[in-house]
């Protein structure tokens, strides 16, 4: 079984620029998760989706960030404009319906210049 | 809203030791509490999880136990090995159960 895919792996852009992530959950998973960990901090929700509905939005940090998820599979998180304190490594998890172990991607590394 | 507070934030011991790593919740609905590890540069992997209904639970090397009337649950890794070197967090679910609530990590050391 495949696990989380999340793309790319690292992205470095100027300030002021568009950035767009993408996580592919594993197949059949309902749950996707968007997380954020900046500077060895901890893991910061930003949202989470069932299907393709977001279920809680409460931790996107200001309307620069946009999460979709089309059709229920793959889901994106687009960042723009970026700014320098949205570098960190954004990470995306899946878990099935009904479950609550969360299985993570490898993550983003965002570095915002 | 949940908070969930970890310590320490970094721990080192000798191989062969034990390490323990404590974090404090503060909703006392949540039931659900899992353990993440993260080897340098990979993801977070779930290594063990426990639930209200239960103090303790075990997997060979590692455990974690539940206070529920404190509201505190722990990490123990006995026989420590250099492998075990990674970032350790805990977490819990938020009200309502969909938001997780990671602690800031342990960033445990052993030491060959």
């Amino acid at each position: 079984e495949a696990g989380v895919t999340q793309f790319p792996s690292h992205s470095v852009i100027e300030k002021g620029q568009t950035v767009t992530l993408r996580c592919d959950p594993i197949s059949g998973h309902d749950n996707l998760y968007w997380y954020r960990r900046v500077m060895g901090k901890e893991i910061k929700f930003l949202l989470h989706f069932v299907k393709e509905s977001k279920q809680d939005e409460s931790g996107m940090p200001n309307n620069r960030f946009l999460a979709e998820r089309t059709g229920g599979t793959y889901s994106t998180l687009k960042v723009q404009p970026a700014e320098l304190e949205d570098s960190g490594v954004y990470f995306c998890a899946s878990s099935p319906q009904g479950r609550n172990e969360q299985f993570f991607g490898p993550g983003t590394r965002l570095t915002v210049l | 809203g949940e908070n969930v507070e970890q310590h320490p934030s970094t721990l080192s011991v000798q191989e062969g030791d034990s390490a323990v790593i404590k974090c404090t919740y503060s909703d006392s609905a949540s039931n659900y509490f899992p353990w993440y590890k993260q080897e340098l540069g990979k993801r977070p992997q779930l290594i063990i999880d426990i639930r209200s209904n239960v103090g303790e639970k075990k997997d060979q090397r590692i455990a974690v136990t539940l206070n529920k009337t404190a509201k505190h649950f722990s990490l123990h890794i006995t026989e420590t090995q250099p492998e075990d070197s990674a970032v350790y967090f805990c977490a819990a679910p938020d009200t309502g159960g969909f938001k997780t609530i990671f602690g800031a990590g342990t960033r445990l050391f052993v030491k060959a």
